[in-house]
Parts: C-alpha cells; sequence; structure tokens
C-alpha cells in the first residue's frame, strides 16, 4: 500500500539555524500538508499547497517558513532560522482531492536547542 | 471561528470494555467531521468520516455519527482489544482543504 514517507525521523538542531525537513507523498497525489504538533498540543494546521503553490497558510506559516516541491516526488519545509518554539513534531499529509483522505506520515520529531 | 473540544484522556480500560470518547466542535456551515488514530510510532490513519448531518462513519468497529443539533461526533466501540491502544483524534475540515484537531486522547487498553 503506497504510503508518505518523512525523513528525518529525529532532527536536532541548535537556534538560529536552517531545517529542512522532508516529505514524500503518495504518487498521484496533488495536495500536500504540513501540520504540527507541540508536545502535549493540538496538531495545527500550517499550509497547503497545490499546483506548486501555497494555497492556504495559518497565521503560525510566517516568513521564517518556506514550503517546495523541487521535484516531481519530494515535498520540503525550510525553517530559515529555528527557535526554541519551534521544536515539535511535524507531520507531512497528502490526498489525491479535496474531500478525500489525507494520508498522514509518521513525523518528524525537532528539536531545537 | 473553527475547533473541535475532545474528552481529554488518559483513558484506560479493560479488553472487552465499552469504549466512548467525546468530541464538540465549532464551525460555520457543514463541516466533514473525522476521527484519526495515531499508533505508537506511526503516522495518523484516518479511522472513519461523516460528511453531512445524520451520517454514521464506522470502522474497524468503531463508529460516530454526526450529530449537527449537539454539534458532536462522540467516538464508540463496543469492545475494545488490546490493539486498540493508541491517540485518537478528532477533527473537522470546514472547507475540505485544512484538518482543524482536538488535543487528542490516548486511550490504553489492558489484557
Amino acid at each position: 500500500e503506497p504510503e508518505v514517507t518523512q525523513t528525518p525521523s529525529h532532527q536536532v538542531t541548535q537556534m538560529g539555524q536552517e531545517v529542512i525537513l522532508r516529505c514524500v507523498p503518495i504518487s498521484n497525489h496533488l495536495y500536500f500538508y504540513w501540520y504540527r504538533q507541540i508536545l502535549g498540543q493540538k496538531v495545527e494546521f500550517l499550509v497547503s499547497f497545490y499546483n506548486n503553490e501555497i494555497s492556504e497558510k495559518s497565521e503560525i506559516f510566517d516568513d521564517q517558513f518556506s514550503v517546495e516541491r523541487p521535484d516531481g516526488s519530494n515535498f520540503t519545509l525550510k525553517i530559515r532560522s529555528t527557535k526554541l518554539e519551534d521544536s515539535a513534531m511535524y507531520f507531512c499529509a497528502s490526498t489525491y482531492r479535496v474531500a478525500h483522505e489525507q494520508y498522514f506520515g509518521p513525523g518528524t520529531r525537532l528539536t531545537v536547542t | 471561528g473553527n475547533s473541535v473540544t475532545q474528552m481529554e484522556g488518559p483513558v484506560t480500560l479493560s479488553e472487552e470494555a465499552f469504549l466512548t470518547i467525546n468530541c464538540t466542535y465549532t464551525a460555520t456551515g457543514y463541516p466533514s467531521l473525522f476521527w484519526y488514530v495515531q499508533y505508537p510510532g506511526e503516522g495518523l490513519q484516518l479511522l472513519l468520516k461523516a460528511t453531512k448531518a445524520d451520517d454514521k462513519g464506522s470502522n474497524k468497529g468503531f463508529e460516530a455519527t454526526y450529530r449537527k443539533e449537539t454539534t458532536s461526533f462522540h467516538l464508540e466501540k463496543g469492545s475494545v482489544q488490546v490493539s486498540d491502544s493508541a491517540v485518537y483524534f478528532c477533527a473537522l475540515s470546514p472547507n475540505d482543504y485544512k484538518l482543524s484537531f482536538g488535543a487528542g486522547t490516548t486511550v490504553t487498553v489492558r489484557a
């Protein structure tokens, strides 16, 4: 069964450093998402991406964040200058079309020290 | 705005016990409602969904009914197993794009 994959599973970085979280969505999916979950808190929507552009973003997704689909398979989330409060589990998701099930990856745990 | 409130955990049950996890929502319009489950070390998986009032979603013995009058989507299972131990998330999608999640309820089933 096709699945969404994410790398790395755990990333430790120092405050102020740039990180790139990588996702490989399911191959025939067209809509892509990033969510995050700070420990002990809700899963929060960050951004949705369709047709090579952002379709919606939350207030969390400020200028420090960017997303890209650099080739036909990867979908990346970049944080330019990490802050302590960026420490969270980041989930990638994809779906073939809206109103259909979003398939989630296993997540990347980001720890900013 | 759109939000989901679900019963706080953790919930600990014995095998074959009845499970209910309460979920209520606030939304404009007619959102789709979902239950996602996260098993240890894995990503979120869709458990069931309902797209309109009075719809009942069901899967793996779990059920939830979209109640517009009470703005609720409670999850139930009549007889849980150890393998049902997981974190359960209620979620809504107001526009069929992003999902808004509840805080999650950790369920532990003991043999």
